[in-house]
């Protein structure tokens, strides 16, 4: 089991672009949960998906951030048009239910 | 809206030695459960030990033990034998029963020298 795998490790972005993030969670977990971790602080709950379905997005921003989690392949984290305050470490975590069992991680870096 | 603490920005212990984190959380909730995830400089979440509100017994990890006082809202997590790897970020964390939501706290970081 490969556990959670989230990519790219690192990504770097200008002001205005996009950023995709993506993450596969571990063998027979249906639920993906989205966190933020700005410098120096803990992390912050986004939003939970199962299959297709957005569950809970009330930490998510009203505007800029999407997440899918689509039937067939990773769930995705998108950011539009980033700006300098975007910059920060992106975890996914994956579950059955059971407990969050967390991937590595995106830094994302807008220059 | 539920809250999680930790007073101490850094901490550190000797090798060998126990060393106790601070965390405490305010919650109007009956069920709940905590948890202490450790970061190493990987950035990898990593659980080390979980408590669920409704058990009085302190949960125990191998070196790893908390103490559970739920009147005082406290779940501190004590490390003994300190070894050199237990060095990362430690967070707090509570999740209402119920809801899939972890909220954490600021961290701990955790220095052990040789």
């Amino acid at each position: 089991n490969a556990g959670v795998m989230q990519n790219p490790r690192h990504l770097v972005r200008r002001r205005g672009q996009e950023a995709r993030l993506r993450c596969s969670p571990m063998k027979g977990h249906s639920h993906v949960y989205w966190y933020r971790q700005l410098p120096e602080e803990g992390l912050k709950f986004m939003v939970y998906l199962q299959k297709e379905n957005i569950i809970d997005e009330s930490g998510m921003p009203k505007e800029r951030f999407s997440a899918e989690f689509p039937k067939e392949g990773p769930s995705i984290l998108r950011i539009q048009q980033v700006v300098r305050g975007d910059s920060a470490a992106y975890f996914c975590a994956s579950s059955d239910g059971q407990g969050q069992t967390f991937g590595s991680g995106t830094r994302l870096t807008v220059v | 809206a539920q809250t999680v603490t930790q007073s101490q920005p850094e901490m550190s212990v000797q090798e060998a030695e126990t060393v106790t984190l601070s965390c405490t959380y305010d919650t109007s909730e009956s069920d709940y459960y905590l948890f202490w995830y450790k970061q190493p400089p990987s950035r990898q979440m990593i659980l080390v030990i979980r408590q669920e509100a409704y058990k009085q017994q302190n949960a125990t990890e191998n070196r790893f033990s908390v103490n559970f006082q739920k009147a005082a809202k406290s779940f501190s997590l004590k490390i003994s034998d300190s070894q050199l790897g237990d060095a990362a970020m430690y967070f707090c964390a509570y999740r209402r029963g119920g809801s899939e939501k972890l909220v954490f706290g600021k961290g701990t970081k955790l220095t052990v020298n040789p």
